[in-house]
């Protein structure tokens, strides 16, 4: 069974431009959240999706927003870059709401 | 504001040695804890979850404790591996579903 599997695995953008990250769950998970992971704030949550509707939300600006396909994929996108948006950005799956949770091995975004 | 301190930030131990790495939390109320394995350049992987009933899970040479009372868990290494090297987060869930994140404990294992 394929582990969930996010793309690319590493990107470089200049301040202000936007990026989209994918995120492919495992085979029969519904359920697709998304952290922030940097060295002085540890793992952030952003958002968490389920049958394409947005369950919960972290406290990040509107500059960072989701979505989920009805096939279960989901992608990221962070508008205007700053310089701090640089992290390790990791997608998560589970079988519903609130089960366990199986990483990706994450997007390294960097911005210049 | 939900909390998570786990502590060492960061230690290094011997191969074939035990360790015990510390989450103190402030959550509530309270749903489960997690812990998760994260080694360098990849994502976590769960090692246990613990609901308020549970004292101790262990998930091979990791055992994990949990007293809700003094809102306090603790993950113990036995018998340390090269590759028990990495980052060890707890996360607790509080009632809303909400998540909060420790900072990791970094573990570094040496021959």
């Amino acid at each position: 069974k394929a582990g969930v599997t996010q793309t690319p695995r590493y990107l470089i953008k200049t301040r202000g431009q936007q990026v989209t990250l994918s995120c492919s769950p495992i085979s029969g998970h519904r359920s697709v959240s998304w952290y922030q992971q940097t060295p002085g704030q540890g793992l952030q949550f952003l958002f968490e999706y389920f049958s394409e509707t947005q369950r919960n939300k972290g406290n990040f600006p509107g500059r960072f927003s989701g979505r989920q396909f009805s096939n279960s994929r989901s992608e990221m996108n962070v508008s205007t870059l700053e310089l701090g948006d640089s992290a390790l950005y990791l997608c998560a799956s589970a079988f519903r709401l609130n089960t366990e949770a199986f990483f990706g091995q994450g997007t390294r975004l960097t911005v210049v | 504001k939900n909390q998570v301190e786990q502590s060492p930030q960061s230690l290094i131990i011997l191969e074939g040695k035990n360790c015990t790495l510390q989450c103190n939390y402030t959550v509530s109320p309270f749903s489960n804890l997690r812990w998760y394995k994260q080694d360098t350049g990849r994502g976590p992987v769960s090692l246990t979850i613990m609901t308020f009933s549970e004292n101790t899970k262990s998930n091979g040479r990791y055992t994990a404790t949990l007293d809700a009372d003094t809102k306090q868990s603790s993950l113990h290494i036995t018998a340390s591996q090269l590759s028990d090297s990495a980052s060890y987060i707890c996360v607790v869930m509080d009632g809303n579903n909400r998540l909060a994140f420790g900072k990791g404990n970094q573990v570094v294992v040496i021959p």
